[in-house]
């Protein structure tokens, strides 16, 4: 059985400070997306990363994906209040159909 | 513009009464999930469907119906509510050929 461990489960920290976010596995991925979801709503994809060792960044957001395609990182800089929110990563494995899903990352960003 | 909806939003029913959540989507995506949401526990799959009239289980199946039968809707059923399944519930969508995943907003079920 895959499994996606993801830390830290909780996180709260002042604004302007920066973060990493981890989503481990032993077992190896075809594709890794993280999203976002926010209170009240569903969550919604932020990116996929598909080759072992590639970066993507998006604004503040730097995610990376292991060479191994088990693990992957997401980095926030300079975070701000409108981070906040549930932060998921979800990996796929030998069918594209299914997705595992870590049990998300609860970032709070204190004014 | 591209949406999965669901409803109710909200639901309180009682242990036993059988209730139905919708689902439909926009986007003439072939594949169709359920999850539901838990503390600590992330979403869980409860039931898929990669096209009409195709279902199966996902990892969490104990309690709940689906069905299929146009491409667009994908109703759960809770047959006989119990407890246990006071959840926050997901219903998303996607192409057969993209990678990304569209959720509806949620649905709320609280069983007394």
């Amino acid at each position: 059985t895959q499994l996606l461990e993801q830390s830290p489960q909780f996180l709260s920290i002042q604004e302007g400070e920066n973060l990493t976010v981890y989503c481990n596995s032993s077992s190896v991925f075809s594709s890794l997306q993280w999203y976002r979801q926010e209170p009240g709503e569903g969550p919604v994809l932020l990116v996929t990363v598909v080759t072992g060792g590639e970066v993507k960044k998006l604004k503040r957001l730097t995610f990376q994906f292991g060479d191994a395609r088990k693990d992957s990182s997401l980095h926030i800089t300079a975070a701000q209040p409108g981070d906040t929110g549930l932060y998921l990563c979800a990996g796929a494995g030998d069918s594209n159909y299914q997705l595992i899903w870590g049990a998300g990352t609860k970032l709070i960003i204190k004014p | 513009e591209a949406q999965v909806t669901q409803n109710p939003r909200y639901l309180i029913t009682v242990t036993g009464k059988k209730l139905t959540v919708t689902c439909s989507q926009n986007m003439n995506h072939e594949y169709m999930s359920w999850y539901r949401q838990d503390p600590g526990l992330g979403l869980r799959q409860i039931y898929y469907s990669m096209n009409v009239e195709v279902t199966d289980k996902g990892d969490v199946p104990e309690g709940y119906k689906v069905s299929r039968k146009e491409k667009r809707n994908f109703p759960l059923i809770l047959e006989s509510p119990s407890p246990n399944q006071t959840s926050l519930y997901f219903c998303a969508s996607r192409s057969r050929y993209g990678n990304t995943i569209y959720f509806g907003e949620g649905s709320w079920l609280t069983v007394v």
